[in-house]
């Protein structure tokens, strides 16, 4: 089955730099590429995804890269703000009739202003 | 319009004891879906359901059962709990059709377990 590694498990960024987090996967028939926001005690919240087909996606001060030769895929947010504290987590899964998204281990996130 | 509404939001029990997590969508969807959620391993599938009737194992399935007899509702049954049942739940769901990506999968709130 699928496997997804994510990096690092924490990560603690000044306020208005930039932060990064990457994800290796296993499958190469992966082809969807979810990330989710988790605030302290709150849902998982759908940020941005990419498909295979796409080498990078941006949705104002995040932005998503993939590299399918490499098997891995890394979320970039910019400009971070105190907000963006968070544990994000990535996921992979082969897209059409299939449910089982395979998570990583999450990021938690801190912004220091 | 609630979305997907989980119940209770706090649970204690004791080892053995046997309880059931409701679940609820009022969004119409199709596909519904249990995890768990432990430190420092994300979330893991425990059942999901593609429909009314319709359901299948994830990753983690042993110790739980599932049934689908409404679109709406979603019930997760632990029959005989243990310590190592321990975690956060949450149950999800997403609008019909094979492609995931097509459909953005919207979580509850969680439900939040410990076993003595």
């Amino acid at each position: 089955g699928e496997n997804v590694e994510q990096h690092p498990s924490t990560l603690s960024v000044q306020e208005g730099d930039s932060a990064v987090i990457k994800c290796t996967y296993s499958d190469s028939a992966s082809n969807y590429f979810p990330w989710y926001k988790q605030e302290l005690g709150k849902r998982p919240q759908l940020i941005i995804d990419i498909r295979s087909n796409v080498g990078e996606k941006k949705d104002q001060r995040i932005a998503v890269t993939l590299n399918k030769t490499a098997k891995h895929f890394s979320l970039h947010i910019t400009e971070t703000q105190p907000e963006d504290s968070a544990v994000y987590f990535c996921a992979a899964v082969r897209d059409f009739g299939n449910e089982k998204l395979t998570f990583g281990t999450g990021t938690r996130l801190t912004i220091i202003p | 319009n609630a979305g997907v509404t989980q119940t209770p939001k706090f649970q204690v029990l004791k080892t053995g004891q046997s309880m059931t997590l409701q679940c609820a969508q009022d969004m119409n969807h199709e596909y519904m879906s249990w995890y768990r959620q432990d430190p420092g391993m994300g979330l893991r599938l425990i059942h999901y359901s593609v429909g009314a009737g319709i359901t299948d194992q994830g990753e983690v399935p042993n110790g739980y059962n599932v049934s689908r007899s409404t679109t709406e509702d979603f019930p997760l049954r632990l029959l005989s709990a243990a310590p190592s049942q321990t975690s956060v739940y949450f149950c999800a769901s997403r609008a019909g059709g094979p492609w995931v990506a097509k459909n953005i999968q919207y979580f509850g709130a969680g439900t939040r377990l410990s076993v003595l």
